[in-house]
């Protein structure tokens, strides 16, 4: 069964430090999202594409927050500098687009957990 | 601005008893969708709700559609433990169809 990858799967570092997550979406999704989720709460959009564009980044924090997609495959988010409150999960899903029936069900990863000390 | 709103965020039972989870949403949509969530674990896909009057089911959940209420429901069946997880609704807007989420509820069966 195809899967959305993740890596790495946990990271550790000391704030002010930059961290950058790898996702690559399932073969020929061509939505990517990413999100954050807080321990006990929902997943938080931060960037959804569209192929290579940014079809919504409105709640990424562009001071320190950065997401490319360059080749409308696989995907980067980067974090620099890291900030304590910046611990948390990201979650990278894919999905088809249109109207079609299973068109925008998301495929999540397994997430990268990051840990801000 | 579309909310979404999912009760109760907590419920603790016991195995074999039934109970429904219910998800309010502010604005129309008629895309609603279901996804679990096991501790420490990434969010999988339970069920996509289309249109109004939906009715999904898979083993001991079901989950159905009221457009005109803006309201969903994923109903238990005699819960066993392995359904221990936390459940999300998301809303998807009509215009773009992005998804809002809510909050979740934490569901613990107790054997």
């Amino acid at each position: 069964e195809a899967e959305v990858a993740q890596s790495p799967r946990y990271k550790i570092t000391e704030k002010s430090q930059a961290v950058a997550f790898w996702c690559d979406p399932i073969s020929g999704h061509a939505t990517l999202y990413w999100y954050r989720q807080i321990l006990g709460q929902g997943p938080e959009l931060l960037v959804q594409f569209q192929d290579e564009s940014v079809v919504d980044d409105s709640q990424l924090p562009k001071d320190r927050f950065s997401a490319e997609r360059l080749k409308g495959v696989d995907s980067t988010l980067k974090i620099q500098p890291a900030e304590l409150g910046d611990s948390a999960m990201y979650l990278c899903a894919s999905s088809t687009s249109g109207y079609s029936v299973g068109a925008n069900v998301l495929t999540f990863g397994a997430g990268s957990r990051l840990t801000v000390l | 601005e579309l909310k979404v709103e999912q009760n109760p965020l907590f419920l603790s039972m016991q195995e074999g008893k039934n109970y429904t989870i219910y998800c309010n949403y502010s604005t129309t949509s008629d895309r609603l969708y279901w996804y679990r969530q096991d501790p420490g674990k990434s969010l999988e896909s339970l069920f996509v709700l289309l249109s109004n009057g939906a009715v999904k089911q898979e083993g001991r959940l079901m989950a159905s559609l009221d457009t005109k209420a803006r309201l969903s429901t994923l109903h238990i069946t005699a819960a066993v433990h392995d359904l221990s997880a936390t459940y999300f609704c998301a809303v998807a807007l009509d215009s773009n169809y992005q998804l809002i989420w809510g909050a979740g509820t934490k569901l613990i069966i107790k054997p």
